[in-house]
Formats: structure tokens, sequence, C-alpha cells
């Protein structure tokens, strides 16, 4: 199993641009998340989906759009870049949302906007 | 937005000391307190989950005990090495709304050989 992958790694962007990161997981897990990770601050949720078809806002849902038509698939699209955004995003899964489930992570992707 | 704190920010210590540290969340609405390690250039990777109030677990020489009653998780190390070095992370899950972990901002151990 790959577990979880985003690509790409690194992105740097303009303002105003907009992009989709992508997030995959070949461990048929019903839940993901997106979050971000801030200097000095631990991981903000953006967006959560507890399966193919549902999805829903976290903490810090301004500025980017989800969708999960796929089980596998998670993509997390920022429409209009703004320098606010700069941050570490990590893609997570877990099994379900029913019972105590750890979450997997994937590498990061790292973003830059200017 | 729920209030989940752990302190120290970071914590120092040499090569054999053992050390705790602390997440403090919401007593009430209880679901589930998760611990994460987090090493440097990596992914945050589990360590527990708690889920029943005076819940201790145990992984080597890493441990963690929970009270839901009054909101805390202690997590401690047992004689610290340089490898354990890492941030570590506990996320709450409420009840209601347990798709939204909150995290807190971590403590990061640094361990001198």
């Amino acid at each position: 199993n790959a577990g979880v992958t985003q690509t790409p790694k690194f992105q740097v962007l303009k303002t105003g641009q907009s992009m989709t990161l992508q997030c995959a997981q070949d461990m048929n897990h019903e839940y993901m998340s997106w979050y971000r990770q801030d200097p000095g601050m631990g991981l903000r949720l953006i967006h959560y989906s507890v399966g193919a078809g549902i999805t829903d806002q976290g903490e810090v849902p301004n500025g980017y759009n989800v969708s999960r038509s796929t089980t596998e698939d998670f993509p997390l699209r920022l429409l209009s870049a703004a320098p606010s955004q700069t941050s570490v995003y990590f893609c997570a899964s877990s099994y379900s949302l029913d019972s105590y489930n750890e979450q997997f992570f994937g590498p990061g992707t790292r973003l830059t906007v200017l | 937005i729920l209030n989940v704190e752990q302190s120290p920010q970071s914590l120092h210590v040499q090569e054999g000391d053992s050390t705790n540290f602390t997440c403090s969340f919401p007593s009430s609405n209880f679901y589930a307190l998760h611990w994460y390690r987090w090493e440097t250039a990596k992914s945050p990777e589990a360590l527990f989950v708690m889920t029943l109030n005076g819940d201790e677990k145990k992984k080597g020489r890493i441990s963690a005990t929970l009270n839901t009653k009054e909101g805390y998780s202690y997590l401690y190390i047992k004689g610290s090495q340089p490898e354990d070095s890492a941030t570590y992370l506990c996320a709450f899950q409420g009840i209601t709304n347990a798709g939204k972990s909150t995290f807190g901002d971590g403590t990061t151990l640094t361990v001198k050989p």
C-alpha cells in the first residue's frame, strides 16, 4: 500500500492564481481530511469528508473548496490564492468516523503564495 | 472553536531524563483523545487513542493517561533518547461533530545526547 499520497510536494503561486492540491489513499478509508500547519501552530482542519459525495467544513474553510467523487481521492482547490494561504498542507485519512481510528497523514504540500 | 492546549510549548532534556507533558481539552462532550508524534520533515504518526476515563496506554518507553472528568491527558517518556526528539500533538474529538478533530499546538521535545 502507498498509504496517503499528496502532490505536488512544493508549489509557488502568485496572488490570484488557482490550483488544486491532490490527495489519494489506497486503504479504502471512509474518512479524509485536509489540514494546514502554520509556524508555531498545530494542525487546523480545513475540510473533511466522511465518504464519497459527503463533505463538510472544518475550522478554517474560507478560500478552499473540496469534493469527494470517489473513496480514494479528496482534492483541495484554492480558488484565488492569497499570501495568507502560504502554509504546509496535510491530507489525512482514517478507516471510519464511527470508531476510534487513528488518522494516517500524507507527506504534505508546502505552498508559497507571493 | 474548541480550546485544546498543550504545555509546555517546548522542552529540552538530557538523554536519560524522564519527562512528561500535558494536553488539556473540554471535559464535556468527550469522545476520544489522540496522541501523535511528529518528527521533523515527516508526517504525524499516531501513538495512542484514548477513550475512557482512567485509560492508560503504553508503547515502549512512552505512556499516556487520560482524565476526562477534569479534561487532561499526560504523555510520559521514560529515559528519553535523542530519537525521541519530535513534536507531540494531541487531538480532541467531541461527541458532537466527531469529524472535526481539534489539534493542540504541540509540545516540541529536544533530547540532547
